[in-house]
């Protein structure tokens, strides 16, 4: 357990479902963060938080909606998601500027079919 | 802007043998830089870092890191394999500005060990 948790592991979801993705962490971190990890691509960053308000959004198409309750909290909504939206879907979290760097959760595993 | 670059998208080495991962960074500011580690089905692990103090790192597992400012260079190395060392391996630079240390990462490497 790395101290992030990312619920569901796994997810296949059909192209008109909603569905959720859940980041947790307890690490007394500020800042929490979105990446999209697919085969044979750079990861890439989706979306950063901090102190629960958004400060980057990287163009990412509006079925992705992310939210942010707390600072412990994000996650990511889902809405008429495409199959090339398939990948493996990275919470991260940090103290924002300090030098440590990120911890991140195990992934969810997203599947559009 | 921040960027880092990987040379060889794929390393195979022998059990044993030494390992040498090649990041090569851009940076307008000293820059932070890590290296990370992800096994399958995993997120990714932190394994060392460099945040402007000693200029050889040492990290978890044996791995080691060197910066090199005047090669702009932040090589990962291990001096013998082991079979659980397989995985892939991201080079990640920070990217200062703006209120968060946004990490910008290569491509990554995928390192297999031979028997």
């Amino acid at each position: 357990e790395t101290g992030v948790t990312q619920t569901p592991r796994h997810l296949v979801m059909g192209m008109t479902n909603k569905k959720s993705l859940k980041c947790e962490q307890h690490l007394g971190h500020n800042a929490m963060y979105w990446y999209k990890q697919s085969a044979k691509k750079p990861l890439e960053l989706m979306f950063v938080y901090n102190f629960k308000e958004q400060t980057e959004n990287n163009s990412v198409p509006s079925r992705f909606s992310p939210e942010c309750p707390n600072s412990s909290h994000l996650f990511l909504h889902l809405h008429t998601l495409q199959p090339e939206d398939s990948a493996l879907y990275l919470c991260a979290s940090s103290h924002g500027r300090d030098r440590a760097g990120y911890t991140f959760g195990s992934g969810t595993r997203l599947t559009v079919v | 802007a921040q960027s880092v670059t990987q040379l060889g998208s794929h390393v195979s080495v022998s059990e044993g043998a030494l390992v040498l991962l090649r990041c090569n960074y851009s940076s307008s500011v000293p820059p932070y830089l890590f290296w990370y580690v992800q096994y399958p089905n995993q997120g990714l692990q932190l394994l060392l870092k460099y945040t402007s103090a000693a200029t050889l790192v040492k990290g978890i597992n044996g791995f080691e890191a060197e910066f090199k400012k005047s090669e702009t260079s932040f090589h990962l190395t291990k001096p013998s394999a082991h079979m659980s060392d397989a995985a892939e391996y991201f080079c990640a630079v920070s990217d200062r500005r703006g209120a968060t240390n946004k990490l910008i990462f290569g491509t990554g490497t995928l390192l297999a060990v031979q028997p």
